[in-house]
């Protein structure tokens, strides 16, 4: 158990809708990281966040946004959504003085 | 454009033998690399890392090569036991600086048989 929990595990959804994907840090850690992980790639990049603001932007499609709340979980939001986005969705905290990352159990989205 | 490349997409090796994993950067100005090691249903967690100022890095069963002029890291897990079978990814943070933003390969799935 990483300390990193992720809501919904698994969702199922259709094209052109929308769906948020929740995450909850370790505690103690200030921030917070998205990454996807499609059928034919690696882990990408898709946004940071520390303490609440945006700190780095990876390959994260318009469509996509997220936020982090003051208790410092995060949101990220994915809209009109396309066949293409059905993938795995980790989400990662990284230990303050280490940075070492630690992941969530991701959360599988699968769009028909 | 993958920076950081597993060419290997599965291996499968009989218990007690060594497993080699294979990982290419194309970037020059990595210094850093690390192996995350991702059971099915789990997030990935970090396994063994190595600076661009060493060739080796050990770690019980674990140990991590780099041959900065080919560009090439390997790891090698001796003896290999069925509990390791999992994907392996190859990661290095980018130049400049930040571990937020990891670039992965695509992973290497090892199969231990026993």
């Amino acid at each position: 158990d990483s300390g990193v929990t992720q809501t919904p595990k698994h969702l199922i959804t259709a094209t052109g809708q929308r769906v948020t994907l929740r995450c909850s840090p370790r505690s103690g850690d200030l921030s917070v990281y998205w990454y996807q992980q499609s059928l034919d790639q690696g882990l990408q990049f898709l946004i940071q966040y520390y303490n609440g603001e945006e700190r780095a932007k990876g390959n994260i499609l318009e469509r996509f946004s997220a936020q982090q709340f003051p208790d410092l979980h995060s949101e990220l939001n994915l809209s009109s959504l396309e066949l293409g986005d059905s993938a795995l969705y980790f989400c990662a905290s990284s230990d303050v003085n280490t940075g070492e990352l630690f992941f969530g159990e991701g959360s599988r989205l699968t769009v028909l | 454009d993958q920076q950081v490349k597993q060419n290997s997409p599965s291996l499968s090796v009989q218990e007690g033998r060594i497993s080699i994993l294979n990982c290419d950067y194309t970037n020059s100005m990595f210094d850093y690399f690390l192996w995350y090691k991702k059971y099915p249903a789990e997030g990935p967690t970090f396994l063994i890392s190595i600076s661009s100022i060493k060739d080796k890095n050990e770690d019980g069963r674990f140990t991590v090569f780099l041959n900065k002029s080919a560009k090439h890291l390997s790891l090698h897990i001796v003896p290999s036991q069925p509990g390791d079978s999992a994907v392996y990814f190859c990661a290095a943070p980018p130049p400049q600086g930040g571990s937020e933003k990891l670039v992965f390969g695509k992973g290497t799935k090892l199969t231990v048989n026993p």
